[in-house]
């Protein structure tokens, strides 16, 4: 069955810097486009940032621009996100979700058990 | 980007219950429309997409409908593990933009 699990959740130091990691299994990775989404605490959801399946496309939302890199690598099966200069404002639980297109638009349709970021001094 | 919002922002409601939620886009997203199901301490799930398609092996109670601006996401009966908050979420363009959410509690 599809797992995502990821880690690298900590607490950190605002401009500090901290890298996420998922690992993927039970399905061909290389085929799938993956996003990050974050959760504030107690608030909604906010998509991150997403890569297409060979890693040539990547896209961010506009607030973690120039602070924070996602990347891949399909051969370990796994997906990072780097994040730099981190703001109180990036406190979340950090999510690693799988990216489906559909004829009309994309979805999340299986996502990791979430990674906590504390940014706070 | 584009807004979504959704009503009510609470509900209270008792096992068996019929629920209606609503999610209104600021644009036209024709049916690049997304619902999610998240139960506390846990990932969201994957409900509906393309605003009316089940996604496989989501119980047949949930149903969605809608298209352009103006969505809904109906639960025929609610049952114990369907307490929980529901977000919407637009496909269309990034941002890619979710719902603030529906938290639905029992009555």
């Amino acid at each position: 069955q599809v797992q995502l699990v990821e880690s690298g959740g900590d607490l950190v130091k605002p401009g500090g810097s901290l890298r996420l990691s998922c690992a993927a299994s039970g399905f061909t990775f290389s085929d799938h486009y993956m996003a990050w989404v974050r959760q504030a605490p107690g608030k909604g959801l906010e998509w991150v940032s997403y890569i297409t399946n060979s890693g040539s496309g990547i896209y961010y939302t506009d607030s973690v621009k120039g602070r924070f890199t996602v990347s891949r690598d399909n051969a370990k099966n796994s997906l990072y996100l780097q994040m730099n200069s981190l703001r109180a404002e990036d406190t979340a639980i950090y999510y690693c979700a799988r990216r489906i297109y559909y004829a009309s638009g994309s979805n999340f349709d299986y996502w990791g058990q979430g990674a906590l970021v504390t940014v706070s001094s | 980007d584009i807004q979504m919002t959704q009503s009510p922002s609470s509900l209270s409601a008792s096992v068996g219950d019929r629920v209606t939620i609503t999610c209104r886009a600021s644009q036209s997203i024709s049916s690049s429309l997304n619902w999610y199901r998240q139960k506390p301490g846990k990932a969201p799930h994957l409900l509906i997409y393309a605003a009316s398609i089940l996604q496989s092996g989501v119980p047949s109670r949930f149903s969605g409908s809608g298209s352009g601006t103006d969505f809904t996401l109906t639960i025929s009966s609610l049952q114990p593990e369907d307490f929980a908050t529901y977000y919407c979420q637009e496909s269309y363009l990034a941002p890619y933009t979710f719902g603030q959410g529906t938290k639905l509690e029992i009555k």
